[in-house]
């Protein structure tokens, strides 16, 4: 069946560092791929998104490219802040038009003044 | 515009107890769903609803699960009776076919069974 890997945390980080969490996806068709965040005490909010190959999500200096020979979305961003702390979880949609996600474990985030 | 509403935010129960988990998606949106988080399982989605109508139920941990959307704006998740092990956030979630897939989420219910 569908399902989403992601890189095990928690991760610790500096001020200013690169980051990167690693997502790799199985999935039968050609899903939609998410990266979504989870603040402390909050629900999950959209980070960003890719819907086909080579597609690239961006926001708020976050990025993630949809690659399918390597069937990955890995998030980056160049220099992360104390406020990114936070748990990031990657997920699929199945395909276009199917509604439902699934979910990666989760990978928390910590980031060091 | 009002996101989605879950109540209650915290419930603290005794085993054997009944609990009601209470949802309200985003005016307008016509897929509901029910997801349970837990530091062992982490999200897992239990049920979901299109156009108030369960669609897959295959989430749902057993019999003692229970959830029903009787109208577009009110979902309701039941655990009856509940066991330390139901111990989790339980999410509500929202979307509207167009959206791109994107769905919205509530605070979530965070729930004790002791």
């Amino acid at each position: 069946g569908d399902s989403v890997t992601q890189m095990e945390g928690p991760v610790t980080l500096s001020e200013e560092a690169f980051l990167t969490i690693n997502c790799t996806y199985t999935a039968t068709g050609y899903p939609s791929l998410f990266w979504y965040v989870q603040y402390p005490g909050e629900g999950l909010q959209l980070l960003l998104k890719a819907t086909k190959a080579d597609d690239k999500g961006s926001n708020k200096g976050f990025e993630a490219t949809y690659r399918k020979e390597t069937t990955s979305f890995h998030l980056e961003k160049g220099s992360v802040q104390v406020s990114d702390s936070a748990v990031y979880f990657c997920a699929l949609s199945p395909h276009q038009g199917a509604q439902k996600l699934v979910f990666g474990q989760g990978t928390r985030l910590t980031i060091n003044p | 515009d009002a996101g989605v509403i879950q109540s209650p935010r915290h419930e603290v129960t005794e085993m054997g107890q009944e609990v009601t988990l209470r949802c309200k998606p985003i005016s307008g949106h016509d897929y509901l769903f029910w997801y349970r988080q837990t530091m062992m399982r982490g999200l897992e989605l239990l049920i979901y609803f299109n156009n108030n109508v369960p669609i897959d139920d295959s989430g749902m941990p057993e019999d003692r699960f229970s959830a029903k959307m009787p109208n577009a704006s009110f979902s309701t998740l039941k655990i009856q009776p509940s066991e330390p092990r139901d111990s989790a956030v339980y999410f509500c979630a929202s979307t509207i076919e167009g959206a791109g897939n994107t769905i919205y989420f509530g605070e979530g219910s965070w729930l004790t069974v002791v």
